[in-house]
């Protein structure tokens, strides 16, 4: 079945860095593709999204980037705080208009002080 | 923010076990799904239902049946637990294709 590849699985960084992480998709149809942060012991929450008509979004310290025709696409971290540090999920949309998301299998970030 | 319940957030059962899980959202949403996390393999769709009596299949079924009795209210049932089943087990809803929210999650062992 369709999958979303993400890397790296582990990432460290020291505190005011940048951080990033990547996702590639395979359907071209895909059309929604979301972050989701997790933190320890909590359940995963959307934290930026972006849609396929446009290559760049950004929200408070957040910067999600958008490859359609390498079917990638990133986020990134600026100034990194240590209530940065959780698990970070990527996911694409399975196809046009459909309600299922297909996660990449996470990054843990780790952000040093 | 939505509102989505899990229940219980522990349960330990035995190979060959019948478990449910219970999920309740409250915010009226036509989508809900049952996922489950596992190291390296991120959030897997089990199933999903879009409406009350609806069911669909997700993309790791195998194992597991649903049920979505009202718009609120969607269980997860392991009728012949395996070990293999131990993960953690989180339902979600949402008004449309796109934001998801989840539960507290369900952590399942199974002995």
């Amino acid at each position: 079945g369709e999958q979303v590849e993400q890397l790296p699985s582990i990432l460290r960084v020291q505190e005011g860095s940048s951080a990033s992480i990547n996702c590639t998709y395979e359907n071209s149809a895909s059309n929604y593709f979301p972050w989701y942060k997790q933190e320890p012991g909590e359940n995963p929450k959307l934290i930026i999204d972006i849609r396929s008509n446009m290559e760049r979004k950004q929200t408070q310290g957040l910067i999600v980037l958008l490859d359609k025709k390498a079917k990638r696409f990133s986020l990134h971290i600026t100034d990194t705080q240590p209530g940065d540090s959780a698990m970070y999920f990527c996911a694409a949309s399975r196809s046009s208009g459909s309600w299922q998301l297909i996660f990449g299998s996470g990054t843990q970030l780790t952000v040093m002080p | 923010e939505a509102a989505v319940t899990q229940s219980p957030r522990n349960k330990v059962t035995v190979t060959g076990g019948n478990v449910t899980l219970s999920c309740r959202q409250t915010n009226s949403h036509n989508y809900m799904y049952w996922y489950r996390q596992d190291t390296g393999h991120g959030l897997r769709l089990i199933h999903y239902s879009y409406g009350a009596g609806n069911l669909q299949i997700g993309d790791v079924p195998d194992g597991y049946k649903a049920t979505r009795t009202t718009q609120e209210d969607f269980f997860l049932l392991l009728e012949l637990a395996s070990p293999s089943q131990t993960s953690l087990y989180f339902c979600a809803s949402s008004d449309s294709a796109e934001t998801l929210y989840f539960g507290s999650g369900t952590r399942l062992t199974v002995l």
